[in-house]
């Protein structure tokens, strides 16, 4: 069955740290791939988005993921989290018009 | 702008009360999608269009109905609302072809039922 992971359900980094969080897809063949943003009360922001070609995506607000088929993930990363970074973070895999969404990830930013 | 739509924001209702939570897209996508959206979960698809007079049920069973009657217009029904509705809905649309594009989401309505 197509399925998306997201291993982790909370991360807690200091403001100006790294982050990296994780994704991993379980498709026959590689689906397209995406990474949400949903601030609290809100719907989900499209951060960035893999089709094909070039590995390593650039989206919007700082972030970045790279795709890796040996390993199957697709994870995103920023260098230098900002507070303003606190949110859920829901990775997203689409193949023959079936959109899957992993269970997502909650990122909390320390002063 | 172009933009989606959902209203209401916030909905408390009694139990075996008819409601309709409206979604509407100004984007003139032909795909729509409702999602069921619990703490710690996964999305999962309720409902979706591909267009006007076409819906189907997704992967979660779900007592709601839809209609699509308009290309920007599709409000999702429940016909006797129970506490097991209590969650978030979120609609969607999503521009012809495949799909790479992604989707466009609404603010969302979070429905509680007592």
């Amino acid at each position: 069955a197509q399925s998306v992971t997201q291993p982790d359900i909370h991360i807690t980094v200091s403001e100006g740290a790294s982050l990296e969080l994780r994704c991993n897809y379980s498709y026959g063949a590689t689906p397209y791939l995406f990474w949400y943003v949903q601030s609290p009360g809100q719907g989900l922001q499209l951060l960035l988005k893999y089709f094909s070609g070039d590995t390593l995506v650039q989206g919007i607000k700082g972030f970045e993921a790279e795709f890796k088929r040996s390993q199957s993930s697709f994870n995103l990363r920023k260098p230098s989290v900002h507070w303003s970074d606190a949110a859920e973070y829901f990775c997203a895999g689409l193949r023959n018009n079936d959109m899957r969404f992993g269970a997502g990830t909650r990122l909390t930013v320390k002063p | 702008e172009a933009d989606i739509y959902q209203t209401p924001r916030y909905l408390v209702i009694g139990t075996g009360k008819k409601i309709t939570l409206e979604c509407s897209q100004t984007m003139g996508h032909d795909k729509m999608y409702w999602y069921q959206q619990d703490p710690g979960m996964e999305l999962h698809l309720i409902h979706y269009s591909y267009g006007v007079n076409s819906t189907e049920k997704g992967d979660l069973s779900s007592e709601s109905t839809v209609s699509r009657i308009r290309t920007e217009h599709f409000p999702l029904t429940l016909e006797s609302a129970r506490p097991s509705h209590t969650s978030q809905y979120l609609c969607a649309s999503g521009p012809p072809g495949q799909g790479w594009e992604g989707y466009t989401f609404g603010s969302g309505t979070r429905l509680t039922v007592v």
